[in-house]
């Protein structure tokens, strides 16, 4: 079954609002979880890493202001994008690291659409 | 700045044909994931090579990893249709509390009849 649980799988706002995004990690603890974007037809890219209990780190070009990240305990690590904008629509991903070498455990993934 | 390229970006191929995915990263890593994305879902893991010289293998698909050249391939062996998908590599870093992963370009197979 699922190991990391993304909500909501589809959400479509109006421009200027805000949207949430939950990533909850599932029978363990992630003190890390990685947000990631994908736009149509081309590759993830990752977006910030979260950290239980402290700020989140941005990778160059995301605007923190505008992704906000709270990981506020070791199950839950939640995205919102606030006054989105059409160009934010995109596909958002979450996830998990893995014990030792396993894969990361991603999230189901969340369609967002501004219209 | 790590990068991460696959090559081809498209390949159409037909059933029961082989092929080869490639791809090449820039900086040394000693770990790399094979996943697979179908259309509007999320990414399931196919394959995890931690080592030079390491090759796996599950039903048609069959992974390699040479740290030294820095290449790994996903090789298709008498292709189906089902195995039509979108095919990314990804490398590990390691950042201090967790390995961060940064994605090839994807490859998109499309198998035909």
């Amino acid at each position: 079954g699922a190991v990391v649980s993304q909500h909501p799988s589809r959400v479509i706002c109006k421009s200027g609002t805000s949207v949430k995004i939950e990533c909850r990690s599932l029978d363990f603890q992630a003190t890390t979880m990685f947000w990631y974007r994908q736009f149509p037809k081309q590759s993830l890219m990752l977006m910030a890493t979260s950290n239980e209990g402290s700020k989140a780190t941005y990778e160059q070009g995301v605007e923190k202001d505008k992704f906000l990240i709270n990981h506020a305990s070791l199950t839950l690590s939640t995205l919102t994008v606030t006054s989105a904008h059409p160009e934010d629509s995109s596909f958002y991903i979450c996830s998990a690291p893995g014990y030792g070498n396993s894969p990361l455990h991603f999230g189901n993934g969340t369609r967002l659409t501004v219209t | 700045e790590l990068k991460v390229e696959q090559n081809p970006l498209f390949l159409s191929m037909q059933e029961g044909k082989n092929y080869t995915i490639y791809c090449n990263y820039s900086t040394t890593s000693d770990r790399l994931y094979w996943y697979r994305q179908d259309p509007g879902k999320s990414l399931e893991s196919l394959f995890v090579l931690l080592s030079n010289g390491a090759v796996k293998q599950e039903g048609r698909l069959m992974a390699s990893l040479d740290t030294k050249a820095r290449l790994s391939t996903l090789h298709i062996t008498a292709a189906v249709h089902d195995l039509s998908a979108t095919y990314f590599c990804a490398v590990a870093q390691y950042t201090g509390t967790a390995s961060k992963l940064t994605f090839g370009t994807g490859t998109r197979l499309q198998v035909t009849l």
